[in-house]
């Protein structure tokens, strides 16, 4: 079975764009959530969706913003881009019920310049 | 702040030793905790998880135990081997969301 994919895996943009991510979960999985990883913040949680619903919301600012497609797929996006934006974001996949087993992808390496 | 933290931040051992890695939650009220390990350009992967109604379980060259009392738990990985050598984060489930530790280096030494 295909394990979760992110594109691009890498992406440079600068203060002020917007950008968006995209997360392919594992086949069967409903369940998709977002995490920003940085050296000084580590792991965070940013949303998670289910069944195209956002069930739960970390605590980042609007700009961030995610949606889930009848598929499963994920995007996020975050607009007004800072430089403090630039980190590592991980994309989760699990079957949503009451499994808590998540698995990650591999990222998408955002860097704002 | 972050719920869940790791007593150390780096750790180095030598090859075919057990090591330990140790993790305190604050959540007295969190009933899942799953281990990861993340190597360099990767991301996260499973290892092994337990429940709150258990304090010890057994994977393939890892056992993780939990301390309620103390809101403690460790992952004791057994023989290590230069493979292991990687990031390990702890985390806790709450509300479909986790929250992890900083994350504790693990070095092996040949």
């Amino acid at each position: 079975k295909a394990g979760v994919t992110q594109t691009p895996r890498y992406l440079i943009k600068t203060r002020g764009q917007q950008v968006t991510l995209s997360c392919s979960p594992i086949s069967g999985h409903r369940s998709v959530s977002w995490y920003q990883q940085t050296p000084g913040q580590g792991l965070q949680f940013l949303f998670e969706y289910f069944s195209e619903t956002q069930r739960n919301k970390g605590n980042f600012p609007g700009r961030f913003s995610g949606r889930q497609f009848s598929n499963s797929r994920s995007e996020m996006n975050v607009s007004t881009l800072e430089l403090g934006d630039s980190a590592l974001y991980l994309c989760a996949s699990s079957t949503g019920g009451t499994a808590y087993e998540q698995y990650f992808g591999p990222g998408t390496r955002l860097t704002v310049t | 702040g972050e719920s869940v933290g790791l007593h150390l931040p780096t750790l180095s051992v030598q090859e075919g030793d057990n090591s330990i890695i140790n993790c305190a939650y604050s959540n007295s009220a969190s009933d899942y905790f799953i281990w990861y390990k993340q190597e360099s350009g990767k991301g996260p992967q499973f290892i092994i998880d337990i429940r709150s109604n258990m304090d010890k379980r057994q994977g393939q060259r890892v056992t993780v135990l939990l301390n309620k009392t103390v809101k403690h738990l460790s992952l004791q990985i057994a023989a290590t081997q230069p493979g292991d050598s990687a990031v390990y984060f702890c985390a806790e489930v709450n509300d479909y969301k986790l929250s992890f530790g900083a994350g504790t280096t693990v070095t092996v030494r040949a």
